[in-house]
């Protein structure tokens, strides 16, 4: 079984672009987890989905972040535009409902020149 | 509001030694505990977890925990160390409430020596 699935792996832009991460969780898990993990640092949940209902986006800077899952299964999470502080790991998760274990994927690393 | 706390950004053991990496926490009511590690350019990966039960907690590659809800701490254990353990370790912790989020501490880098 293929585990929890993100593209592109590595990205570098400029300053002012937008940008979009993909996420395929695994099969049959209705909960989808975005975390920013900074370098040196824990990840931070930036937004937690059930199915394509954004449970908690308490934490995503909304003013340049974006995400969405439609169809409750594939999440994407776009930065438009790109700040040099955005410059991170971004991971995605999943869950089934309610479990405390999570499944994470092995993110994608953006660099913001 | 919960938090958690991984006081040493290194930890260096000599493989053969046991190891310790600390974690203490903070949450509303009783908490849900976890550990999991992190390879280079990998996600992170579930390593053991505290829900309910008895204190001592064993997971996966050998590695243990023990809850001490006196001290409110669940610090990460291994007998006997060995140099693919290298890796960052990540403590985690949710209060006992549905839709709490999962709060991770800021990771200790654990670094075998052969």
């Amino acid at each position: 079984e293929a585990g929890v699935v993100q593209s592109p792996r590595y990205k570098i832009i400029e300053k002012k672009q937008p940008v979009a991460f993909w996420c395929n969780p695994i099969s049959g898990h209705n909960t989808l987890y975005w975390y920013l993990q900074n370098l040196g640092q824990g990840p931070e949940l930036l937004i937690r989905y059930e199915n394509e209902e954004a449970v908690d986006d308490s934490q995503l800077p909304k003013d340049r972040f974006s995400a969405e899952r439609l169809k409750g299964v594939d999440s994407t999470l776009k930065i438009q535009p790109a700040e040099l502080g955005d410059s991170a790991v971004y991971l995605c998760a999943s869950s089934p409902t309610g479990a405390n274990v999570l499944t994470f994927g092995a993110g994608s690393r953006l660099t913001v020149l | 509001a919960q938090s958690v706390a991984q006081p040493e950004d290194q930890v260096n053991v000599a493989e053969g030694n046991p190891l310790t990496v600390k974690c203490t926490y903070s949450v509303s009511g009783n908490p849900y505990l976890f550990w999991y590690v992190q390879y280079p350019n990998r996600g992170l990966q579930f390593l053991l977890k505290y829900i309910t039960g008895d204190n001592l907690v064993k997971g996966s590659y050998g590695f243990e925990a023990e809850f001490n809800k006196s001290q409110t701490s669940f610090h990460l254990k291994k007998p006997s160390a060995l140099v693919s353990d290298s890796a960052l370790y990540f403590c985690a912790v949710r209060a006992n409430q549905a839709g709490t989020a999962l709060i991770f501490g800021k990771g200790t880098t654990l670094s075998v020596s052969s």
